[in-house]
């Protein structure tokens, strides 16, 4: 099975509009933590945000906030405001604590995002 | 500029040459990473070097063959590849090896090298 699922191969938005590309993941690990990264044409993958499972709050960083429903295992990146310079492709991605060691990074596959004007 | 520079950016081989990729980080951690990114897959973890000792390996066949001379710097030596090898490599670093409690530990990339076996 998937530990982490992106259902959503490739995404458009209007610029200046929200929005919301999903992220399921399964675990049965008590301590995981979830990231989001950005991956432009360039090829670098960038960093956007973190969510811990034990984090009493939703993550959000700038433009950038993340939708953590823990019964659903399921943790949405909303990205508010588009702008064309989002257009990229972002992975989610998982690093469990105890039974991955927690040093494992597991990525799903990626949802393209285009920003039209 | 990431901190994390991949060379070459592009590489094309045939499946009898030996090359080798490299990547250097200028942030001053202490663990480095190579992943594999083919197209409509997940990424793939090759190698994790935590303090220049190889501490995983997932299951990478022979003909890769990661380096890691001081903290700074990281190889892939490739020899005999085949052509589903081609695929986008990914280094990345982060500031310690994660675990336990260090779970929000986050890694910086490369731009990748983008290598097309013949």
């Amino acid at each position: 099975a998937q530990k982490i699922t992106q259902t959503q191969p490739g995404m458009f938005v209007q610029e200046k509009e929200a929005v919301t590309l999903d992220c399921t993941y399964d675990t049965s690990d008590p301590s995981y933590g979830l990231f989001w990264y950005k991956q432009p044409s360039s090829g670098e993958m960038i960093f956007l945000i973190y969510q811990g499972s034990y984090d009493q709050q939703n993550a959000t960083e700038g433009r950038y906030s993340l939708n953590f429903q823990k019964a659903r295992k399921s943790a949405n990146l909303v990205i508010s405001a588009s702008q064309l310079g989002d257009s990229a492709m972002y992975f989610c991605a998982m690093r469990e604590g105890v039974t991955g060691g927690g040093n494992k990074l597991t990525f799903g596959t990626g949802t393209q995002l285009k920003v039209e004007l | 500029e990431t901190g994390v520079t991949q060379t070459p950016r592009h590489l094309v081989m045939g499946m009898t040459n030996k090359k080798s990729l490299k990547c250097e980080q200028h942030l001053g951690h202490n663990a480095m990473y190579w992943y594999k990114q083919s197209a409509k897959k997940p990424l793939e973890l090759m190698f994790v070097y935590s303090l220049e000792e190889r501490v995983e390996n997932n299951s990478v066949p022979s003909r890769f063959s990661p380096e890691c001379p001081n903290s700074s710097h990281l190889f892939l030596h490739l020899h005999t590849l085949q052509p589903e090898d081609s695929a986008l490599y990914l280094c990345a670093s982060s500031l310690s090896f994660p675990g336990g409690t260090s779970m929000r530990e986050k890694l910086f990339f490369g731009s990748g090298t983008q290598l097309s076996v013949l």
